[in-house]
């Protein structure tokens, strides 16, 4: 199976501030990789997907990059309704995997 | 708009089984992969099963093999998972999913508890 490790578990950050999310997985998945945000008692909700590529409707600050088995999830002006909790996963290979999470709370 | 709406979550004992069932509405549900997802309490997401618009390939995470089955109605829009010999560590909120490749349409999730 194809393992996924985000960093961090945990981010403190302000309204305002560029976050940054990298996601690594155990073998290349170019360029089968998914950002979704999930926040408590709600579904996730797809916001990247293909490594790169913004689903629609998703606001723009929002950005994905990476290729290979290094992969990174930005937010470029963090806003009220951000702090959530992120996941990666991947879709290269079944069983698709997901990242542990990473949850961003108030600083 | 496009929806899925599952049901069928609730309280089992363990050893004992439950059928999860989820609706589609507002899309060619014939046309689309489709997942079930889980996410005990506290923790991440899991992904349990798929099956294809024809029910041709089906996969199973090694933790439900031999003991959960997706199927689907193309008739009826309709996605379950038959679980049984169910474990306590099988408790978890069940989400079903849309995805060709990523899953870009979720329901709002079902319950299941298993416990004696």
């Amino acid at each position: 199976d194809i393992q996924m490790t985000q960093s961090p578990s945990t981010l403190s950050a302000s309204v305002g501030d560029r976050v940054t999310i990298t996601c690594r997985a155990s073998q290349s998945i170019t360029p089968w990789l998914a950002w979704y945000q999930q926040t408590p008692g709600k579904a996730p909700k797809l916001l990247i997907y293909k490594a790169s590529t913004l689903e629609s409707g998703v606001p723009s600050r929002f950005s994905g990059s990476g290729s290979g088995t290094d992969f990174t999830l930005t937010v470029s002006s963090l806003q009220p309704d951000d702090f959530a909790t992120y996941y990666c996963q991947q879709y290269s290979d079944f069983p698709w995997t997901f990242g542990q999470g990473t949850k961003v709370e108030v600083k | 708009q496009e929806e899925l709406v599952e049901s069928g979550g609730g309280v089992v004992q363990p050893g004992r089984s439950l059928r999860l069932s989820c609706a589609a509405s507002g899309f060619t549900f014939s046309a689309y992969v489709m997942h079930w997802v889980r996410q005990a309490p506290g923790k991440g997401l899991e992904w349990v099963a798929v099956i294809w618009y024809d029910r041709s390939n089906k996969q199973y995470a090694d933790s439900v093999k031999g003991r959960f089955t997706i199927s689907r109605d193309n008739y009826r829009n309709t996605l379950d998972l038959q679980m049984n010999s169910l474990r306590v560590e099988d408790t978890a909120v069940y989400y079903c999913a849309r995805g060709q490749s990523s899953m870009d349409v979720w329901g709002q999730g079902t319950t299941v508890i298993v416990s004696s």
